[in-house]
């Protein structure tokens, strides 16, 4: 049971660049989210996911797409980098919707875009 | 829009002294309540929430936090705090009578504990 699994663990991208950042979970997980982790601002929502074929965006979600075609993936698009896309991405998974279920964090995508 | 502060941006405490890390939420309705710890180099994990009853909650490795509703707050403490409680720390809030259910985070309070 690996948890949530997140790759690269590290990517340099140049500005205008796209990239894709994986996510998978083997835990039968229904609920999916990205967040993108910057320093003095926490960790905001990007877009999130209650189900295969179901996505909605979160606080940030410009710049950034999502697509849900298995419930066990949830890759976060970059589109066209930006050097303000900076920040350190993370993928979380939980049961369901129910808020009260645990949150499990992948360890984390350093981006830099130069 | 509901938000979460934590005002505490860096804590600096001696190994045995105690902790208290502030949190308010701004939502007024039905809530539920976490903090994480992010250790250097890891990934967030769950140290305790509050979904209702007692609203003393207590966590892993010693942690608890009370819920004061009138106050809109959920502050972490620990008694005794160890050189290996050094960390972030992240209160999240989600709103039980909204469609969201996405968490909010603070912006998070780093605490140094020097031996």
């Amino acid at each position: 049971n690996a948890g949530v699994t997140q790759t690269p663990k590290f990517q340099v991208l140049k500005t205008g660049q796209s990239m894709t950042l994986q996510c998978a979970q083997d835990m039968n997980h229904e609920y999916m989210s990205w967040y993108r982790q910057d320093p003095g601002m926490g960790l905001r929502l990007i877009h999130y996911s209650v189900g295969a074929g179901i996505t909605d965006q979160g606080e940030v979600p410009n710049g950034y797409n999502v697509s849900r075609s298995t419930t066990e993936d949830f890759p976060l698009r970059l589109l066209s980098a930006a050097p303000s896309q900076t920040s350190v991405y993370f993928c979380a998974s939980r049961l369901d919707s129910f808020s009260g279920n645990t949150i499990y964090f992948g360890e984390g995508s350093w981006l830099t875009v130069v | 829009a509901q938000s979460v502060s934590q005002h505490n941006h860096h804590v600096i405490l001696s190994e045995a002294a105690s902790l208290e890390l502030g949190c308010n939420y701004s939502y007024g309705g039905t809530v539920n309540l976490f903090w994480y710890v992010q250790y250097p180099g890891q990934h967030l994990q769950l140290l305790l929430k509050y979904f209702s009853g007692d609203p003393l909650v207590k966590g892993i490795k010693g942690f608890e936090a009370e819920f004061i509703k009138s106050k809109f707050s959920f502050n972490l403490r620990k008694p005794s705090v160890q050189w290996s409680d050094t960390a972030e720390y992240f209160c999240a809030v989600n709103p039980m009578d909204t469609g969201r259910r996405a968490l909010t985070f603070g912006s998070g309070t780093r605490l140094q504990v020097q031996p």
